[in-house]
């Protein structure tokens, strides 16, 4: 089942802080995030796994509720560089897979 | 190269052609992924290999869509009969783990069905 992002969208002036959220309605073993430039392949930025192990970013960290089964990336003092589609994507719960499925993206726009 | 390559970049076919999409993961990597990208839209699943299991055929949209992937390295996406909503960029990546860890993505193959 394909997670839910929320914003769409958002455009950020640099030194801004952004949060993007990913839910879902099943309950999950871990949760990935990845952005995409314009023109290019996604990038992983992180993985959180179910018993709160986290992997990190410079200046950009994210949060893993299991019980929510939401999870929050955090960008803090943005750059031009942050700019392009965040992905989460999801890996269930005993799916007795491991099929990741990503959400259908928020596009940040960092401005001068 | 040490990442996933994919072939060819670009596809300009005609509708009710076959094509074929190479797969070249990363040396070493025991899972692939295939995903498809429409202009816009999010990272949908196709298909997904791991070792020598059975595949997860789960999310190819139709008989038309098959994969393989032969001696667990090189894999190939085949679309027979395209259609015009087949146009896409389709996404390979790959990973070093059983558990779903790191994905690594190759540049995508980019189709246009006329």
């Amino acid at each position: 089942q394909q997670p839910v992002q929320s914003p769409q969208a958002v455009i950020l002036r640099e030194g801004e802080d952004a949060v993007i959220n990913c839910s879902s309605s099943k309950a999950l073993y871990s949760v990935h995030w990845y952005r995409q430039k314009h023109g290019e392949a996604p990038v992983f930025l992180m993985i959180l796994l179910k018993g709160g192990e986290q992997k990190g970013h410079e200046k950009i960290s994210a949060s893993f509720n299991e019980k929510k089964q939401q999870s929050s990336l955090y960008l803090t003092a943005s750059q031009l560089s942050y700019s392009g589609t965040y992905f989460c994507g999801t890996e269930e719960s005993g799916a007795g897979s491991y099929q990741l499925t990503f959400g259908k993206g928020t596009k940040l726009s960092v401005i001068p | 190269g040490a990442g996933v390559s994919q072939s060819p970049s670009n596809k300009v076919t005609e509708k009710g052609k076959d094509v074929e999409l190479r797969c070249d993961p990363i040396s070493g990597h025991t899972a692939l992924y295939w995903y498809r990208q429409s202009l816009g839209q999010g990272l949908e699943f196709l298909i997904y290999f791991q070792g020598n299991s059975a595949p997860d055929k789960s999310g190819l949209p139709s008989d038309r869509f098959s994969a393989e992937r032969t001696g667990g390295s090189v894999s190939t996406l085949t679309i027979q009969r395209t259609q015009q909503e087949d146009s896409a960029v389709y996404l390979c990546a790959s990973s070093r783990t059983m558990n779903t860890g790191e994905l690594f993505f190759g540049e995508g193959s980019r189709l246009t069905v006329l």
